[in-house]
């Protein structure tokens, strides 16, 4: 497969036990952001978004949390599965007066160890 | 199937050749976009359209040329390729614009020697 980043960020978790991604973002104007799952070999797949008027929101097995005081982004991944190893992106969406901008983190990897 | 579908999926071409790298997608999305990824950062975009014959710079357009005369196509042009241009290449479509529920294609490899 494609190699997306090779100094990726690498968090290694145990299958069964929840994962904790982490995000910095930059521009207090962004009115939501999205989380992304990339595979070796694939495109970005859409997991979950949050608005920017939001603090918390839940999918299957997903949770993204908010904290806009310090800009922070967090994916909570429950009871992970070997599946759930990719490259993990979070961006960021500003909508300006030539439509969406969307500017993405520089992902971490997630290896699920059995 | 809702798809996104690029072609070349593997590239290598020589500097200064001109190549176009299609995209073509079949939900009728108004917002279509180019990403290029490079390793440790990130996707970076390259162009977008909001609709048809409406287009703008993201933020790495230099070296790169779109055109958007039909809904569904949306390709990306490199008139005079050079190896800085050497990346791998997402396509992307949305209904809404923007991240939510976008849809990537599966990438082109571009080698430029």
């Amino acid at each position: 497969g494609e190699s997306v980043g090779l100094h990726l960020p690498t968090l290694s978790v145990q299958e069964g036990d929840n994962s904790i991604i982490n995000c910095a973002y930059s521009n207090s104007a962004s009115d939501y952001f999205i989380w992304y799952k990339q595979e070796s070999g694939k495109g970005p797949q859409f997991i979950i978004d949050i608005r920017s008027n939001m603090d918390k929101r839940q999918g299957q097995r997903v949770t993204v949390l908010l904290n806009k005081t310090v800009k922070h982004l967090s994916l909570q991944i429950a009871a992970t599965q070997p599946g759930d190893s990719a490259v993990y992106f979070c961006a960021e969406n500003m909508r300006g007066a030539a439509g969406n901008k969307l500017t993405f983190g520089g992902g971490t990897r997630v290896l699920v160890k059995p | 199937e809702a798809q996104v579908t690029q072609n070349p999926r593997y590239l290598i071409t020589v500097t200064g050749k001109k190549l176009t790298v299609t995209c073509s997608q079949n939900m009728n999305h108004e917002y279509m976009s180019w990403y290029r990824q490079d390793p440790g950062l990130g996707l970076r975009q390259i162009y977008y359209s909001m609709n048809v014959e409406v287009t703008d710079k993201g933020d790495v357009p230099e070296g790169y040329k779109v055109s958007r005369k039909e809904k569904r196509n949306f390709p990306l042009i490199l008139e005079s390729p050079s190896p800085n241009q050497t990346s791998l290449y997402f396509c992307a479509s949305s209904l809404y614009g923007g991240g939510t529920e976008a849809f990537f294609g599966q990438g082109t490899r571009l080698t430029v020697v």
